[in-house]
């Protein structure tokens, strides 16, 4: 597609409940990270992958948190068991190759809300 | 770790005024990114830098980087509505380059006409 597509674009979720977000990154790219950007607040890191491989998870709050990209192009954050504190937009970009400093483009995000 | 400030933390401009945001690291900076976000939406990417002293400009905005890599500015000139946003500053973590970026809180903008 021509950009980072992410779905839903708004989620509401009753405490205690398991959510499933979709990224779909520009063709091609290799890279792709997640972030969570809670109120007022820059994008944190959660997770980046290289092809299907995760390479770095240590953004992930908890063992809540799970992150694939199973053939290297679309990815699912999953949240289990969700809590207030998770609400927040969550943000996947992409990257033809991050290395040298490329740009990453991202998705316009999911707006994740527990109630 | 690396952090990231932004100054000013929100800003209210009028129409046509020129504005400057201010991005200082706590460690040298080996690449900065400027990115400008529309409320609850994605990040647009707007500009990389990476040499000391490194200048870019597109359209009315420019940024810039100083020599010791620790301080980046963005400087809008004449603004108009469409630029009212949130900027964020980006950074390659330290000996990390090709990982996930370290970003400010970011700088909200509004433009009054």
């Amino acid at each position: 597609g021509a950009g980072v597509s992410q779905s839903p674009r708004y989620k509401v979720a009753k405490r205690g409940q398991d959510v499933a977000l979709r990224c779909d990154p520009i063709s091609g790219h290799v890279s792709l990270f997640w972030y969570q950007q809670a109120l007022g607040q820059g994008p944190e890191f959660l997770t980046y992958f290289q092809n299907e491989a995760q390479l770095d998870k240590s953004g992930l709050p908890s063992d809540r948190f799970f992150a694939e990209r199973p053939e290297g192009s679309v990815s699912t954050l999953k949240i289990q068991r969700t809590q207030q504190e998770d609400s927040a937009v969550y943000l996947c970009a992409s990257s033809q190759n991050r290395a040298g400093g490329t740009e990453a483009f991202f998705g316009q995000g999911t707006r994740l809300t527990v109630v | 770790s690396q952090e990231l400030e932004q100054s000013p933390q929100s800003l209210i401009v009028q129409e046509g005024k020129n504005l400057t945001i201010n991005c200082t690291s706590s460690k040298t900076l080996y690449g900065l990114y400027w990115y400008k976000q529309k409320y609850g939406e994605g990040l647009i990417f707007l500009m990389m830098l990476q040499k000391g002293g490194e200048e870019k400009s597109h359209e009315k905005i420019t940024a810039k980087l100083d020599e010791k890599k620790q301080q980046s500015s963005l400087h809008i000139t004449a603004s108009q509505p469409s630029h009212a946003g949130i900027y964020l500053c980006g950074a390659d973590p330290p000996n990390q380059a090709g990982t996930a970026l370290i970003f400010g809180k970011g700088t909200t903008l509004s433009v009054s006409s």
